[in-house]
């Protein structure tokens, strides 16, 4: 079974600080997407990351994906309110489906 | 913006009721998923449709659950004889298939509606 554990948890940080949200599994994944998710609505992907190694950057995030395709982590520069919310990892194992497999998420709160 | 999109956004029942929810993907999508997702967890995966066909389906997918997408467009889920362990956010989701004209696979991404939020009393 794959699983996809993410770490912290839970984050509460003030405006202006950096962060660094991790992604871990011992299962290889095709690809890994980034997602978030504000309350009561449906998740928003961010970024995927297919090749091992691969570092992408979306304004003040930064995506990489580890090089035996295993984890990944997000870094957010200079967080501001607006970046409050779930941040979800999900992996695709490919094959026929490309169902994905989440992380249980972190929850994310940039004070002002 | 022609995003996935789901219907009901909320649905309040009974125990005991069957309630069915719909979900129209992104038009040019011929991939469609159904997840569950309940509070504090990541979504869980329930189903996949390629086109018409239904090829996997979860084991959280008891069998008072069925899902439908019979033109390959839109897809109905169908909770019959709901439980209150049921109270979840039903999310769909859609994405391409095959490859680019680069040769990159496409499907990788999955594209989220809002939701159909369930409560059962």
């Amino acid at each position: 079974t794959q699983l996809l554990e993410q770490s912290p948890q839970f984050l509460s940080i003030q405006e202006g600080e950096n962060l660094t949200v991790y992604c871990n599994s011992s299962s290889v994944f095709s690809s890994l997407q980034w997602y978030r998710q504000e309350p009561g609505e449906g998740p928003v992907l961010l970024v995927t990351v297919v090749t091992g190694g691969e570092v992408k950057k979306l304004k003040r995030l930064t995506f990489q994906f580890g090089d035996a395709r295993k984890d990944s982590s997000l870094h957010i520069t200079a967080a501001q309110p607006g970046d409050t919310g779930l941040y979800l990892c999900a992996g695709s194992g490919g094959g026929a489906t490309n169902k994905l497999i989440f992380g249980t998420g972190t929850l994310l709160a940039v004070q002002p | 913006d022609t995003g996935v999109s789901q219907d009901p956004r909320h649905k309040i029942t009974k125990r005991g009721q069957n309630v069915t929810f719909r979900c129209d993907p992104i038009s040019e999508h011929n991939r469609l998923y159904w997840y569950r997702q309940t509070l504090g967890q990541g979504p869980e995966f329930l189903t996949y449709f390629q086109n018409e066909a239904q090829l996997e389906k979860s084991r959280l997918l008891s069998d008072r659950f069925s899902a439908e997408r019979p033109k390959g467009s839109f897809s109905t889920l169908e909770i019959q004889r709901t439980e209150q362990g049921d109270s979840a956010m039903y999310l769909c989701a859609s994405s391409r298939g095959g490859t680019d004209t680069s040769g990159r696979v496409l499907g990788y991404e999955q594209f989220f509606g809002p939701g159909t939020r369930l409560t059962v009393l």
